[in-house]
């Protein structure tokens, strides 16, 4: 049984350009987050998706990132321009239902690494 | 709102030692409790859960953990720990909605 998805595993590049992670959510789960894990801030949710519609993206940091999700098996978050202050590890979770506080189910993260 | 607090950063302990880790979170309303482990360059993985019931939660890898409505603790425990249960470990809140709120983690050391 497959479990969350995530590429690349990790990511170097230069300010100014875009970013895209992508993420394959446990096949038959309904419900997708993203979050973002620094030394600083710990783990923080930015977006979540039920039924691939966005239901709270209170936690996006700024107009630069943006989440898609145009399927039940696919969902990216893309960061532009991308800054060194976004370098962190993002982490991508699934879970089987709404009222999703059951039981999510990570990925591996990206390692993002912001020159 | 909620908030978790998880009241060591860091825990340090010597193989087959009992360990506790403190978690303690605010919440207006009735909630859900987790407890997650972290592995080095993993993702989070679900060591257990309260929902409702019995106060005493069993999880994986031999772990527990105790909900005190009356304290506002949810901490957790294990009676003897082993090199590999060294990681970072989240306790987490939920409301019923799709939200967690996860605790800034706790690092366990393991000491040969």
């Amino acid at each position: 049984d497959a479990g969350v998805i995530q590429s690349p595993r990790h990511e170097v590049t230069e300010m100014g350009q875009e970013v895209t992670l992508r993420c394959k959510p446990i096949s038959g789960h309904n419900s997708l987050f993203w979050y973002r894990q620094t030394m600083m801030r710990g783990l923080e949710l930015l977006i979540y998706f039920n039924n691939n519609v966005p239901i709270d993206d209170s936690g996006m940091p700024e107009d630069r990132f943006s989440a898609k999700m145009p399927n039940a098996s696919f969902s990216t978050l893309k960061i532009q321009p991308s800054e060194p202050r976004d370098s962190a590890v993002y982490f991508c979770a699934s879970s089987s239902s709404a009222g999703a506080a059951l039981a999510q189910h990570f990925g591996d993260g990206t390692r993002l690494s912001i020159l | 709102a909620q908030s978790v607090t998880q009241l060591d950063s860091q825990v340090p302990v010597f193989e087959e030692a009992p360990v506790e880790l403190r978690c303690n979170y605010s919440s207006s309303v009735s909630v859900y409790l987790f407890w997650y482990v972290q592995y080095p360059n993993q993702g989070l993985q679900l060591l257990l859960k309260y929902l409702s019931g019995s106060t005493l939660v069993k999880g994986i890898n031999g772990f527990e953990a105790e909900f005190n409505k009356s304290q506002t603790s949810f901490h957790l425990r294990k009676p003897s720990v082993h090199i590999s249960d060294t990681a970072e470990y989240f306790c987490a809140v939920s409301v019923r909605d799709d939200k967690i709120i996860f605790g800034k983690g706790t690092r366990l050391h393991i000491l040969p």
